[in-house]
């Protein structure tokens, strides 16, 4: 079974649509996240939760908004997509906030924004 | 600002030519500095965590070292399966990872 999944893989859309990109993780952690990886690779922290709670949220346009349902999940939705929104997003989760705990990611949804 | 800084951003390496990567940081209260492995089309995967200058850890042709200011990961002896992006992140605190560009390792036979 895979331990963090996301969902869909790739997502092509146009400009100004609003889409989600889904996040389940079976390892019975506490905390996930959302990072984006642009076309650099850097890999760039957006949000985090805890225990349903937000604890990380960085400067992210607020078209984009997380939302945690339960502790094993944790889903990003992005309104009126543009350009430059087009990357690749993963979802990862670990233990809890303290450092020790390893941070597990899944394997990314690549977006397109046309 | 916090920051991370890898090198090189590509390395080529003959089958078994060792050689090192280097990630240096500025992190205000640095809690843990992490080596991930990214291969393509994948997520990263975890490697190593050090948390104080001067610890070193190991894992098979892989061993990580860490000091006030830099980590280095070194690979001996490296084969065409190693070839990969290695990630470097720092955390300062909720666990809250600052990533590097990586450096994408390419090893061939």
């Amino acid at each position: 079974d895979t331990a963090v999944s996301q969902t869909p893989k790739y997502l092509v859309t146009q400009m100004g649509n609003d889409k989600s990109i889904k996040c389940e993780q079976n390892l019975g952690h506490d905390t996930m996240y959302w990072y984006k990886q642009d076309s650099k690779k850097f890999l760039k922290i957006m949000f985090s939760y805890n225990n349903k709670e937000l604890i990380i949220n960085e400067t992210v346009p607020n078209r984009f908004s997380p939302k945690s349902p339960d502790k094993a999940h944790l889903n990003l939705h992005i309104n009126s997509l543009e350009l430059g929104d087009s990357a690749v997003y993963f979802c990862a989760s670990s233990l809890g906030t303290d450092t020790k705990n390893i941070q597990y990611f899944g394997a990314g949804t690549r977006l397109s924004v046309l | 600002e916090d920051q991370v800084t890898q090198s090189p951003e590509a390395l080529r390496l003959q089958e078994g030519e060792s050689s090192s990567l280097n990630c240096s940081y500025t992190v205000s209260g640095l809690r843990g500095l992490f080596w991930y492995r990214q291969d393509p089309g994948k997520g990263p995967e975890f490697l190593f965590t050090l948390y104080s200058a001067g610890e070193e850890k190991e894992k098979e042709r892989l061993k990580a070292t860490l000091t006030k200011k830099e980590s280095f990961l070194h690979i001996t002896a490296p084969k065409p399966e190693d070839s990969a992006t290695y990630l470097c992140a720092a955390s300062g605190g909720y666990n809250k990872l600052i990533f590097g560009a990586g450096t994408r390792l390419a090893v061939h036979p």
